[in-house]
């Protein structure tokens, strides 16, 4: 059972390009996050989406940023016209919705946005 | 607005000393409070779950702790290792399946 995919490992922007990442949940897993963590800081949420459904979008900065869990296929995170400031690690979490075993919250290695 | 606050920010200590790090919240109406380990450059990696019926839970030289009225809980490890060194996350989860992380806890242990 494949753990959280997300892709690619590292992007490079150019200020004014798209950047979008994708998040494959863990099998059978229903709920997705993404987050966003600047250079030393904790993470920041940024949404919550269940399938075709954004659950909770507080997280996400108004202007540019959009997030879609559609019915087929992984998550996608968009974030159009990037800018110097969007740079950071963004990370992927799924979770069954229910306490299973010892964990809820699992986590993808992170994509690593470098816009330049 | 839940908040959840880690004290210290960093934490460096010699081998084999044995070591807590404190996690805070402000809303005690929590279900789950989750622990995480993340290593430079890496995703995280989930450590302890405890449940709010829960008071705490072990996994091998790990015990986190879990009080709900303080609105604290705790992440002890036996006997440290230089392995042990990466940042320590802690995460509430409220309204069922929303989370709120910690600023984390850097730990380095020495040789």
């Amino acid at each position: 059972n494949a753990g959280v995919m997300q892709n690619p490992r590292h992007l490079v922007r150019r200020r004014g390009q798209e950047a979008r990442l994708r998040c494959s949940p863990m099998k059978g897993h229903s709920h997705v996050y993404w987050y966003r963590q600047l250079p030393e800081e904790g993470l920041k949420f940024m949404v919550y989406l269940q399938k075709e459904n954004i659950i909770d979008e507080s997280g996400m900065p108004k202007e540019r940023f959009s997030a879609e869990f559609p019915k087929e296929g992984p998550s996608i995170l968009r974030i159009q016209q990037v800018v110097r400031g969007d740079s950071a690690a963004y990370f992927c979490a799924s979770s069954p919705g229910v306490v299973t075993t010892n964990e809820k919250l699992f986590f993808g290695s992170g994509t690593q946005l470098s816009v330049l | 607005k839940q908040e959840v606050t880690q004290i210290p920010a960093a934490l460096s200590v010699p081998e084999g000393e044995n070591l807590v790090l404190n996690c805070s919240f402000t809303d005690s109406a929590i279900y789950n409070l989750q622990w995480f380990r993340q290593d430079p450059g890496k995703g995280l990696t989930s450590l302890l779950l405890i449940q709010s019926s829960q008071r705490e839970q072990t996994s091998g030289r790990l015990n986190a702790s879990l009080d709900k009225s303080s609105g604290r809980s705790t992440l002890y490890i036996a006997a440290s290792q230089p392995g042990d060194s990466a940042t320590y996350l802690c995460a509430g989860e409220y309204n069922f399946n929303k989370f709120y992380f910690g600023s984390g806890t850097k730990l380095n242990v020495k040789p």
